[in-house]
């Protein structure tokens, strides 16, 4: 079964509007972390944001943010005033445990397009 | 700002000879990754390694993969007799802590002919 599912192959957003890539994660561990990481065209991964399991408040960084919700085993990335550089395929991960090396596991992805 | 730098960028190898690919994590990390991307496809999890040894590896780390960090900077992934499918781009990746955010490297992508 997929731990990580991201359901939107590929997204198209007018230039400076919001956007919200959804991901959805599967785990029976009480603690766990989640990852967004973005990779332009030039293939590097570049973290974004991260969710602790057991934060209560949701995570920003600047114009990212993260719409945790528990419940549903969502953690979905908002990106405000979207620009032509976020245009880029964009991963969702999730770390179990907190004992040791852990691996992330990373979901299909989303490739974001910004138009002008 | 500190970085995980990996060499070389491009490797082109034939089919069956052995490549090393290097990387340098940031200093004062102590929890090493690497990670592949097959073109096109989701980034899969190759190995963990801490304390100079493996803490977790997948199936596809099979005994053609080896990892090792040789000094106190480098840390390298060795295919020993390379395969197509090894084609991909290869991540390595860096953390100071396990619970935190794993820093990746550009990315090493070799192509297997």
């Amino acid at each position: 079964a997929q731990k990580i599912t991201q359901t939107q192959p590929g997204m198209f957003v007018q230039e400076k509007e919001a956007v919200t890539l959804d991901c959805t994660y599967d785990t029976s561990d009480q603690s766990y972390g989640l990852f967004w990481y973005k990779q332009p065209s030039s293939g590097e991964m570049i973290f974004l944001i991260y969710q602790g399991s057991y934060d209560e408040q949701n995570a920003t960084e600047g114009r990212y943010s993260l719409n945790f919700q528990k419940a549903r085993k969502s953690a979905n990335l908002v990106i405000s005033a979207s620009q032509l550089g976020d245009s880029a395929m964009y991963f969702c991960a999730m770390r179990e445990g907190i004992q040791g090396a852990q691996k992330l596991v990373f979901g299909q992805g989303t490739r974001l397009t910004i138009n002008p | 700002e500190p970085e995980v730098t990996q060499t070389p960028s491009h490797q082109v190898t034939q089919m069956g000879q052995e490549v090393i690919l290097r990387c340098v994590p940031i200093s004062n990390h102590l929890y090493f990754y690497w990670y592949r991307q097959i073109l096109g496809q989701k980034v899969e999890f190759l190995v963990s390694f801490y304390n100079n040894e493996i803490s977790e590896k997948s199936e596809i780390f099979d005994d053609q993969f080896s990892v090792e960090r040789p000094d106190g900077s480098n840390f390298t992934l060795k295919i020993r007799s390379t395969k197509l499918e090894d084609s991909a781009m290869y991540f390595c990746a860096s953390s100071r802590v396990p619970n935190t955010e794993a820093f990746f490297g550009q990315g090493t992508r070799l192509t297997v002919v």
